[in-house]
């Protein structure tokens, strides 16, 4: 199985802030990379499928990049709505696997 | 609206047996590739299972591999996950989630989720 890992696992930002997270794949998945937002209580939130692109109806303010085997979402001015925990996952192999999570909260 | 809608979660004991259902409405379900995704309480996602758009092909995780069973009624636009030999392990909420891509060969994701449904396994 491919392992997914997030740095940071948690992170205190304020409004307005630049947030980056990073998830790196055990082996290189291409751009076979899809990220997600979850809020307590909530089913999880696609935001950006591909590596980089912008699944509709999601801020432009998230954004995300990377190929093979390192990845990045960031969040260019972090809006109160956007504090929540953060997913990556990859879809090359069966079975897909999820990171263990970024949490982000308000500083 | 695109919708997914699970139920059938509750309080089973350990060894014991339960059948989730996940209804779908807003897109033409017997198209689409569907997936089970489970969250053990204040953890991370974890992948379940999965069937393909006519129900021929499936797979599953290793941890339920033998004990849950991934089914679906493109009649009635519902997925099916049957759970036996339940598990305390098993304790999660339980989300479906319908799989999304450009082409078959290449990147899928998970889009739209059901709200979950909570399984909890204990005596």
């Amino acid at each position: 199985d491919i392992q997914m890992t997030q740095s940071p696992s948690s992170l205190s930002a304020s409004v307005g802030d630049r947030v980056t997270i990073t998830c790196r794949a055990s082996q290189s998945i291409s751009s076979y990379l899809n990220w997600y937002q979850q809020k307590p209580g909530k089913a999880p939130k696609l935001l950006i499928y591909a590596a980089s692109s912008l699944q509709s109806g999601v801020p432009s303010r998230f954004s995300g990049s990377g190929s093979g085997t390192d990845f990045t979402l960031t969040i260019s001015s972090l809006q109160p709505e956007d504090f929540a925990t953060y997913y990556c996952q990859q879809s090359y192999s069966t079975p897909p696997t999820f990171g263990p999570g970024t949490k982000v909260d308000i500083k | 609206e695109v919708q997914l809608v699970e139920s059938g979660g509750g309080l089973v004991q350990p060894g014991g047996s339960l059948r989730l259902s996940c209804a779908a409405s807003g897109f033409t379900f017997s198209s689409y590739w569907m997936h089970w995704v489970r969250q053990a309480p204040g953890k991370g996602l974890v992948w379940v299972s999965r069937i393909n758009s006519d129900g021929s092909s499936t797979s599953y995780a290793d941890s339920v591999k033998g004990r849950f069973t991934i089914s679906r009624d493109n009649a009635k636009n519902t997925l099916y996950l049957q759970m036996n030999s339940l598990r305390a392990e098993d304790t999660a909420v339980y989300y479906c989630a319908r799989e999304n891509y450009y082409d078959s060969s290449g990147p899928n994701w998970f889009d739209p989720w059901g709200q979950g449904t909570l399984v909890t396994v204990s005596s």
